[in-house]
């Protein structure tokens, strides 16, 4: 079955430092790969997305994500973090042909201290 | 705010009950897609209606069931609810249904069932 792995449940870091969330996913087959995030109190958005071409993807707010195929990885990344990135980052996986289905992971929480 | 619209924001119940949650799309998308977000399963697809046809279904219990109105907004219903179906119930809205279509959450609907 397919599933995805996240591999960080919490995460902790300061202000300025660099973020690195780890995504791994379990399909043969073509993938649509996405970054979500859902601050406090809000809806899940978009961070970003990847269907095809290059694998390194930038998304809002300065996030950027990597596909290796060989890897079945899709890690999220950001060179330094700020406070107001304090969220619940989740990763998913889009997979099927006609009807299609989206398969989250278990979403790491990050808090970052000012 | 992602413009998808959900109501109520939150539901109390016992179990045995049946609750409607409901959800109206952004202005011009013709899908909408439900979830599921429990603490021990995590977020979780249900199923997805495109233009008031059902297109896929996930993990989605025999006890629960939606509908898309030809006014293109949908509702779950949830019967012989039992104290695991607490959960936080998102829908989700995109222009199309395709795989790559981006899909707009709506605030969700936070489910207690006593």
């Amino acid at each position: 079955a397919q599933s995805v792995s996240q591999h960080n449940h919490h995460v902790i870091l300061s202000e300025a430092a660099s973020l690195e969330l780890g995504c791994n996913y379990s399909y043969g087959g073509t993938v649509n790969l996405f970054w979500y995030v859902q601050y406090p109190g809000q809806h899940l958005q978009l961070l970003l997305k990847y269907f095809s071409g290059d694998p390194l993807v930038k998304g809002i707010k300065g996030f950027e994500a990597e596909f290796i195929k060989s890897k079945f990885s899709f890690n999220l990344r950001k060179p330094s973090v700020q406070w107001s990135d304090t969220a619940e980052y989740f990763c998913a996986v889009r997979v099927g042909t006609g009807g299609f289905k989206t398969i989250f992971g278990a979403g790491t929480r990050l808090f970052v201290k000012a | 705010d992602s413009g998808v619209t959900q109501t109520p924001k939150h539901l109390i119940t016992a179990t045995g009950q049946r609750v409607t949650l409901r959800c109206s799309p952004r202005s011009g998308d013709l899908s909408v897609y439900w979830y599921q977000q429990s603490l021990d399963q995590g977020l979780q697809f249900l199923i997805h209606y495109y233009n008031g046809e059902e297109r896929a279904k996930g993990n989605i219990l025999e006890r629960f069931s939606a509908q898309q109105f030809p006014d293109l907004h949908s509702e779950l219903n949830l019967s012989s609810l039992e104290l695991g179906d607490s959960a936080l119930y998102f829908c989700a809205s995109s222009v199309g249904g395709g795989l790559t279509d981006t899909q707009y959450f709506g605030p969700g609907t936070r489910l207690t069932v006593l």
